[in-house]
């Protein structure tokens, strides 16, 4: 199993282009989420998903879209990217049970110019 | 609203002395708890976790973290440091987000150093 794939692994961006951060998992997982990582602000939510055809918002989902066809992809789109989005994004999937581990792709580096 | 803090974001310590990194939560209904890790540049991996089974969980690279109900605690431990343990570690805790469905609030993290 591949586990958790992200692509691209850097990415730069002008001010107001649009991009999709892409995601997917070979686990069969239900669960898929995407997280922002900034210095000393930990790991923040923005969007995840339950299943196929399910999504909700997390703490920080502004400026960003998620959309779940299969199970296996879970993209992030940034529709107009801002300096503010410059970020460590991060996906991670899991299993049904709430206290079942999650498990992280390796983290794509976005800078917004 | 359910959160995670790590006291102190850096932590030094010698090769060989003891770890110890303290996460405190607050949760309304009895929580799961873990702890992860981030190795530079690289994404996170899962430590250890507490499911309601015992309060002392053992996990990987020797590291253990105990379950205080009372102090509403869950600090991460390891009895000596080795060069390999430095990196971010972070802590975490379900949160229900509604719809039957949890998420994970992560703390802050806390950067630890191991000085030779």
């Amino acid at each position: 199993n591949a586990g958790v794939t992200q692509t691209p692994k850097f990415q730069v961006l002008k001010t107001g282009q649009s991009m999709t951060l892409q995601c997917a998992q070979d686990m069969n997982h239900e669960y898929m989420s995407w997280y922002r990582q900034d210095p000393g602000m930990g790991l923040r939510l923005i969007h995840y998903s339950v299943g196929a055809g399910i999504t909700d918002q997390g703490e920080v989902p502004n400026g960003y879209n998620v959309s779940r066809s299969t199970t296996e992809d879970f993209p992030l789109r940034l529709l107009s990217a801002a300096p503010s989005q410059t970020s460590v994004y991060f996906c991670a999937s899991r299993s049904g049970q709430n206290y079942n581990e999650q498990f992280f792709g390796p983290g794509t580096r976005l800078t917004v110019l | 609203a359910q959160s995670v803090t790590q006291l102190g974001s850096h932590v030094s310590v010698s090769e060989g002395a003891l770890v110890l990194l303290r996460c405190n939560y607050s949760s309304s209904v009895p929580p799961y708890l873990f702890w992860y890790v981030q190795y530079p540049n690289q994404g996170l991996q899962l430590l250890l976790k507490y499911t309601s089974a015992a309060t002392l969980v053992k996990g990987i690279n020797g590291f253990e973290a105990e379950f205080k109900k009372s102090e509403t605690s869950f600090h991460l431990t390891k009895p000596s440091a080795h060069m390999r343990d430095a990196a971010e570690y972070f802590c975490a805790v379900t949160a229900y987000s509604g719809a039957g469905s949890y998420q994970l609030t992560f703390g802050k993290g806390t950067k630890l150093s191991v000085i030779p």
